[in-house]
């Protein structure tokens, strides 16, 4: 089975910083990732898919890199509303793993 | 407006069943492999189940095989999730999403429900 790593698991940051989370799969998985952000008591929200993707309606400064086992996700501009949980996922029509999810707290 | 909304959760005696739905609008259900997803309180997101548009192929985490069954009607534009012989680690919100597509690449899950809480607990 694929494990995702996510680091680190809780990152504290200010209004304006430009944040990077990254996640490692245990094995190549070519570009098959999705980022999601989940506020506290809200089913999560689809930010980037196949790696570096924007979903539609999510703001520009949001980006993904990556592919094979290493991936990141990038706030170039942390806005107040972006202080959630972001976790990354492996998917695909048959088998998906979530990492463990890094927690963005205010410093 | 696309929306899914779950329900059928409650709290349950250890050994016993449930069956959750999760009823689908504003979107072609049956265009869609669908998924459940289920978090623990306080912990991350664990992916359970996923079936394909008709209902003829279906994937299973690999500890809940057996006693997990996702099935669909697209007759009624729903999904369900049979969970039998329930355990404390059960206890979970249970989320229902749909798996996006973009010509015939996944995108990820692209719509969530609400979720809905399963408490096991005697």
């Amino acid at each position: 089975d694929i494990q995702m790593t996510q680091s680190p698991s809780t990152l504290s940051a200010s209004v304006g910083d430009r944040v990077t989370f990254t996640c490692r799969a245990s094995q190549s998985i070519s570009r098959w990732v999705a980022w999601y952000q989940q506020r506290p008591g809200k089913a999560p929200e689809l930010l980037i898919y196949k790696a570096s993707s924007l979903q539609r309606g999510v703001p520009s400064r949001f980006s993904g890199r990556g592919s094979g086992t290493e991936f990141t996700l990038t706030i170039s501009s942390l806005q107040p509303e972006d202080f959630a949980t972001y976790y990354c996922q492996y998917y695909n029509t048959y088998s998906q793993t979530f990492g463990q999810g890094t927690k963005v707290e205010l410093k | 407006e696309e929306q899914l909304v779950e329900s059928g959760g409650g709290l349950v005696q250890p050994g016993g069943s449930l069956r959750l739905s999760c009823s689908a609008s504003g979107f072609t259900f049956s265009a869609f492999w669908m998924t459940w997803v289920r978090q623990a309180p306080g912990q991350g997101l664990e992916w359970v189940a996923n079936i394909n548009q008709d209902g003829s192929e279906t994937h299973y985490l690999d500890s809940v095989k057996g006693r997990l069954t996702i099935s669909r009607d697209n007759g009624r534009n729903s999904l369900y999730l049979q969970i039998n012989s329930l355990r404390a680690e059960d206890t979970a919100v249970y989320f229902c999403a749909r798996l996006g597509v973009i010509v015939v690449a996944p995108t990820g899950l692209d719509q969530w429900g609400q979720g809905t809480l399963v408490t096991v607990s005697s």
